[in-house]
């Protein structure tokens, strides 16, 4: 079975410069998470999706960054303009929603250097 | 911002030898969750407890959970040079599916 697919894995860009980060979840998982991972933390997440509906973003900077997950499966997350405090690696993980907790299974993450 | 934090930051252990960190967190939760993460497969889950379980053992780790300290340990037996990697616990909030990751526990097994 395919785990969580992200691309690119690596992305350089100025600031100012727009980027996008994909994501394809494991198949059937209705769950889908965006984080972000400064170096020597832990994820904070960005944005949950439960099928195409995003039902926590309260900590996704609205100004810059948008997501979307068209058809509940693939989802893309944008930031325009990037900023030097971007930079960091932005995962994916997906998860099938069931009673007593779930497991997330993480993609590779995209690792993003704002310069 | 993160609810969890790990205790140590670093740990720096010979192999064969038991490997335990701490995480402390701030609200109610559903379940606390444990996470490896290396350079090679990055972030991948060992293990779940509900918040109604104390322990919980799944092949060489151990975890417990005190709810009343709003607290977790995670115990890895007879470590092993493979076990290097940064630990992550992962708590669901209380009456929601939000999961808050603290800020992790670099272990290093030295061979």
């Amino acid at each position: 079975e395919a785990g969580v697919v992200q691309s690119p894995r690596y992305k350089i860009i100025e600031k100012k410069q727009p980027v996008a980060f994909w994501c394809n979840p494991i198949s059937g998982h209705n769950t889908l998470y965006w984080y972000r991972q400064n170096l020597g933390q832990g994820p904070e997440l960005l944005i949950r999706y439960e099928n195409e509906e995003a039902v926590d973003d309260s900590q996704l900077p609205k100004d810059r960054f948008s997501a979307e997950r068209l058809k509940g499966v693939d989802s893309t997350l944008k930031i325009q303009p990037a900023e030097l405090g971007d930079s960091a690696v932005y995962l994916c993980a997906s998860s099938q929603r069931g009673t007593g907790g779930n497991e997330q299974f993480f993609g590779p993450g995209t690792r993003l250097t704002v310069l | 911002s993160q609810q969890g934090e790990e205790d140590p930051q670093a740990l720096s252990i010979q192999e064969g030898e038991n490997a335990t960190m701490n995480c402390s967190y701030k609200t109610s939760i559903n379940n606390l969750q444990w996470y490896r993460q290396n350079s090679g497969r990055g972030l991948v889950h060992l293990i779940l407890i509900r918040s109604n379980e104390r322990e919980k053992h799944s092949g060489r780790l151990r975890v417990t959970l005190d709810t009343s300290k709003k607290s977790s340990s995670l115990l890895i037996t007879a470590s092993r040079a493979a076990d290097t990697a940064s630990y992550f616990c992962a708590t669901e909030t209380s009456g929601t599916y939000k999961y808050i990751f603290g800020t992790g526990t670099r272990l290093k097994v030295l061979a």
